[in-house]
């Protein structure tokens, strides 16, 4: 079964400019997640989205927006770049999603795609 | 607030002997946590998970332990081997759709 793809793997963007990253799940993986990962940070959480709706949004501005489309792919975009968005941009999917627990606890297990390393100069 | 810490950025030890990793949370509602690990260039791998209704799970060399009333999760390595090098993530489930991840410790283990 193929993994979680990224698609582009890298970016060099401008400030002010608008960038739209695009991430393919896992087939038949419903969940998506989007995070953010800068030195010293972790992972930051961006959102989730589930069968093309939304269930919870990270702490980031409204410049960061994404969506889920009807196959389960997903994208996010991130308008007005600055500079301290200069990260690897990671999607993770999964079967049902990081919900409350279940006897098969694997099925919402996140997996993850390569990440987009994305630059703003 | 970090919810869920990773108090040592990074870790050395030397092949064949036990590597400990270690995770702290601090909210009690959290009931399922996982560790994964990232190679430079690539995305976390998922390593292992346990819930709160156990205290230990393993999957071969990879043996997770938690501590509910310390608040406390550990991975141990046994043996560790050099391709075990990467930076380690832990994570919670707080339950609202989302995983909450550490900041990461590096391991390296010396052959």
């Amino acid at each position: 079964k193929a993994g979680v793809t990224q698609t582009p793997r890298y970016l060099i963007k401008t400030r002010g400019q608008q960038v739209t990253l695009s991430c393919s799940p896992i087939s038949g993986h419903r969940s998506v997640s989007w995070y953010q990962q800068t030195p010293g940070q972790g992972l930051q959480f961006l959102f989730e989205y589930f069968s093309e709706t939304q269930r919870n949004k990270g702490n980031f501005p409204g410049r960061f927006s994404g969506r889920q489309f009807s196959n389960s792919r997903s994208e996010m975009n991130v308008s007005t770049l600055e500079l301290g968005d200069s990260a690897l941009y990671l999607c993770a999917s999964s079967l049902v999603g990081p919900r409350i627990r279940l006897p098969r606890a694997e099925e919402e297990t996140q997996y993850f795609g390569p990440g987009t390393r994305l630059l703003v100069l | 607030d970090q919810q869920v810490k990773q108090n040592s950025p990074s870790l050395s030890v030397q092949e064949g002997r036990i590597s400990i990793l270690n995770c702290d949370y601090t909210n009690s509602m959290f009931d399922y946590f996982l560790w994964y690990k990232k190679y430079p260039a690539e995305g976390p791998t998922f390593l292992i998970s346990i819930s709160s209704i156990k205290d230990k799970n393993e999957d071969g060399r990879f043996t997770v332990f938690l501590n509910k009333s310390a608040k406390h999760l550990s991975l141990h390595i046994v043996p560790s081997q050099p391709g075990d090098s990467a930076v380690y993530f832990c994570a919670a489930n707080p339950g609202t759709y989302k995983y909450i991840f550490g900041t990461g410790t590096r391991l390296k283990v010396l052959a």
